[in-house]
């Protein structure tokens, strides 16, 4: 039922190291994908987005990666930082103006 | 100046009463939404209003019921509460709603729980 996945709840990774998170997509009519990051006790907050047409969208150290035949994204930080330590969401949206389909979350914790 | 405010950040109550939150933005966005993140952490739209009129309503009970007094304000009432509307509900706005590329900005969260 649910159409969007990311199967790790967590991730520990050294400060300096890559963190890669992976999300999955079932709806093959999601043309816009999005990620969100999320500290304790806030709101979620746009991080970077990727449309359908693109394979790869960069903003600085984070890198959005869309594999439209696997239905699969990913999220790539480099270098990583203890302040990215958060919790990130994918999103995916396109069916309905206005309406995001969000995954459960991955905890990532970056380690000093 | 926070963007999108939501009141309380905390509520707890009993089972069977009927409870509100309320929600602000400043940002002058014509559309609103609530979501409801549950025990299992997925983020699920609830509803979306653009300049006072409901746009999206998922699957959800009628219990719950959106107002929107005007295109600042979404606030949501629940009736007979029940153990499992124990969740964080997080309000948003984006700028129009009509564009799937538009940011949408959260509230911080409100901690609902039912005993």
């Amino acid at each position: 039922d649910q159409q969007v996945k990311q199967n790790s709840p967590s991730l520990s990774v050294q400060e300096g190291r890559i963190s890669i998170l992976n999300c999955d997509y079932t709806n093959s009519m999601f043309d816009y994908f999005l990620w969100y990051k999320k500290y304790p006790a806030e709101g979620p907050t746009f991080l970077i987005s990727i449309s359908s047409i693109k394979d790869k969208n960069e903003d600085g150290r984070f890198t959005v990666f869309l594999n439209k035949s696997a239905k699969h994204l990913s999220l790539h930080i480099v270098p990583s930082q203890p302040g990215d330590s958060a919790v990130y969401f994918c999103a995916t949206g396109g069916t309905s103006y206005g309406k995001l389909t969000f995954g459960q979350g991955t905890i990532l914790t970056v380690h000093p | 100046d926070t963007a999108v405010s939501q009141t309380p950040k905390y509520l707890v109550t009993q089972m069977g009463n009927d409870k509100s939150i309320k929600c602000e933005q400043n940002l002058g966005h014509d559309t609103m939404y609530w979501y409801k993140q549950d025990s299992k952490k997925f983020l699920k739209i609830m509803f979306s209003y653009n300049n006072k009129e409901l746009i999206i309503n998922e699957t959800v009970p009628n219990r719950f019921s959106p107002k929107s007094p005007d295109k600042a304000h979404l606030n949501l009432h629940i009736n007979s509460l029940e153990l499992g509307d124990s969740a964080v509900y997080f309000c948003a706005s984006s700028p129009t709603g009509e564009d799937p590329q538009e940011t949408q900005y959260f509230g911080p969260g409100t901690r609902l729980l039912v005993l």
